[in-house]
């Protein structure tokens, strides 16, 4: 069954530091997805990205957050100057349509830890 | 703004016995709802879809329904298992390109 990658699995940085995540999507898939969860709380929407541009994003997702589809198959979430409060579980997610009958499927994660 | 909350936030049974995990939203203007297995520190799982036009889906020993008009959904799971310990999430979809919404989810553990 077709999977969603993401790498690094974990990532320890430090305060301040640009940190890069990224994402293989199912090939077939046309949207896009990054949400994020805090430990112990839900999970949230970061943003959402089609046609190579942003569709929409939530209030998180500020100056400090940048998508990108840099080819036919990655795509990242870059970070500026991380905060402590940045550490979480962050998912890539892809979906081949957006019907009714066309779900998510999510990657594993990366566990992102800010020190 | 669409509310999801889970109910029980954890339940602990004995291996063997049928459960119920039960999800419910505040606007019922959804396309779909989605549930996801999540083991500790890993990914999201989808276990079963539901769109808004149906009733109920199955798969193996789950079952998912849909009461779109009351706001609820519930995911049962037959015959539990020690390997189905997880947290289950309900996630619903409100329709075209908007994102998913989640609950917090059911903490569950079969004991053997």
């Amino acid at each position: 069954e077709p999977e969603v990658t993401q790498t690094p699995s974990h990532q320890v940085t430090q305060m301040g530091q640009e940190v890069i995540l990224r994402c293989v999507p199912i090939s077939n898939h046309l949207y896009f997805y990054w949400y994020r969860q805090i430990l112990g709380q839900k999970v949230e929407f970061l943003v959402s990205f089609y046609n190579n541009e942003i569709s929409e994003k939530s209030e998180i997702f500020d100056d400090q957050f940048s998508v990108e589809r840099p080819d036919g198959s990655n795509f990242t979430l870059k970070i500026r100057s991380t905060k402590l409060e940045d550490s979480a579980m962050y998912f890539c997610a892809s979906r081949e349509r957006t019907g009714a009958n066309y779900g998510y499927t999510f990657g594993s994660g990366t566990r992102l830890t800010v020190v | 703004k669409q509310e999801v909350t889970q109910i029980p936030a954890a339940l602990s049974v004995p291996e063997g016995e049928n459960l119920v995990l039960n999800c419910s939203f505040t606007d019922s203007a959804i396309y779909n709802l989605q549930w996801f297995r999540q083991d500790p520190g890993k990914g999201l799982t989808s276990l079963l879809l539901i769109q808004s036009s149906q009733r109920e889906q199955t798969s193996g020993r789950l079952n998912a329904s849909l009461d779109k008009s009351s706001g609820r959904s519930t995911l049962y799971i037959a015959a539990s298992q020690p390997g189905d310990s997880a947290t289950y999430l309900c996630a619903v979809g409100p329709g075209g390109n908007t994102p998913l919404v989640f609950g917090k989810g059911t903490r569950l553990s079969v004991i053997a």
